[in-house]
C-alpha cells in the first residue's frame, strides 16, 4: 500500500524567506509524485507533478520540488516566499497503473507567511 | 474551458437522510474521482469512475455509492447520513487512464453538513 507522510502540519516563515515543505512516500511501485494548493474555501490546485524522467520539476508560482528516489522523498520548496502563498500544501501519491486516477495524500501542511 | 463543477457547494442534512452530489467533469475528460476532506482524516479516495464503470473503491461503507453518466457526469449518494459524513467533498476529473496525461482536476466541493 502506498502512504505519504508530510513533516510539520504547520510551517511558518518570514516573506521572503525559503520556502520548504518535506514529504516523505512509501510505494511498492514506481510512484507518481504531485504536490497540490489548497485555499480556503477552495478545492485543489496542481502545483507540480513528477511521473517519469527528470527528476527537479518546476511548477507554478515559482515552486518546484525534487524526486529523490534512495531518500524517498519529493519536498516542495520555494526561493522567495510571497504573502499569497499561505495556504494549505498536500503532497499525494499515485502509481503508474492507476494513472493517476487514484490518489493518497498525506495530512497536509499549513503554510503561514509573516510581513 | 469550464472547470470541474460541483452541486450544490452547501448542504444540510439530518442524521439518516440520504444525500446525493453532482459533479460535471472539465470537457472531455472520462475520468471522475471523488475524494472525502475532514479535519481528522485528511483526504481520503472514495471511488473513481472511467467510461461509466467503476474502476477504483476506497475503504468506505456500503453506504457510499456512485455513478457516471454517458456524458461523463458523476453523482455520489450517501444513504442513512450519520454524523461523521459531515465533511467536504471534492470531485476530480482527468482525461483517463491510458491518456499519458497524468493530472487530475478539482471542483471547489461540495460542504455537508449532517446534524
Amino acid at each position: 500500500a502506498q502512504s505519504v507522510t508530510q513533516l510539520g502540519s504547520h510551517v511558518s516563515v518570514s516573506e521572503g524567506a525559503l520556502v520548504l515543505l518535506r514529504c516523505n512516500y512509501s510505494s511498492s511501485v514506481p510512484p507518481y509524485l504531485f504536490w497540490y494548493v489548497q485555499y480556503p474555501n477552495q478545492g485543489l490546485q496542481l502545483l507540480l507533478k513528477y511521473t517519469t524522467g527528470a527528476t527537479l520539476v518546476k511548477g507554478i508560482n515559482g515552486f518546484e520540488a525534487e524526486f529523490k528516489k534512495s531518500e524517498t522523498s519529493f519536498h516542495l520548496t520555494k526561493p522567495s516566499a510571497h504573502m499569497s502563498d499561505a495556504a494549505e500544501y498536500f503532497c499525494a501519491v499515485s502509481d503508474a497503473g492507476q494513472g493517476a486516477q487514484k490518489l493518497v495524500f498525506g495530512q497536509g501542511t499549513r503554510l503561514t507567511i509573516n510581513p | 474551458k469550464a472547470g470541474v463543477t460541483q452541486t450544490p457547494r452547501y448542504l444540510i442534512k439530518t442524521r439518516g437522510q440520504q444525500v446525493t452530489l453532482s459533479c460535471s467533469p472539465i470537457s472531455g475528460h472520462r475520468s471522475v474521482s471523488w475524494y472525502q476532506q475532514t479535519p481528522g482524516q485528511g483526504l481520503q479516495f472514495l471511488f473513481e469512475y472511467f467510461s461509466e464503470t467503476q474502476r477504483n473503491k476506497g475503504n468506505f461503507p456500503g453506504r457510499f455509492s456512485g455513478r457516471q453518466f454517458s456524458n461523463s457526469r458523476s453523482e455520489m449518494n450517501v444513504s442513512t447520513l450519520e454524523l461523521g459524513d459531515s465533511a467536504l467533498y471534492l470531485c476530480a476529473s482527468s482525461l483517463g487512464p491510458g491518456q499519458g496525461v497524468y493530472e487530475q482536476y478539482f471542483g471547489p466541493g461540495t460542504r455537508l453538513t449532517v446534524t
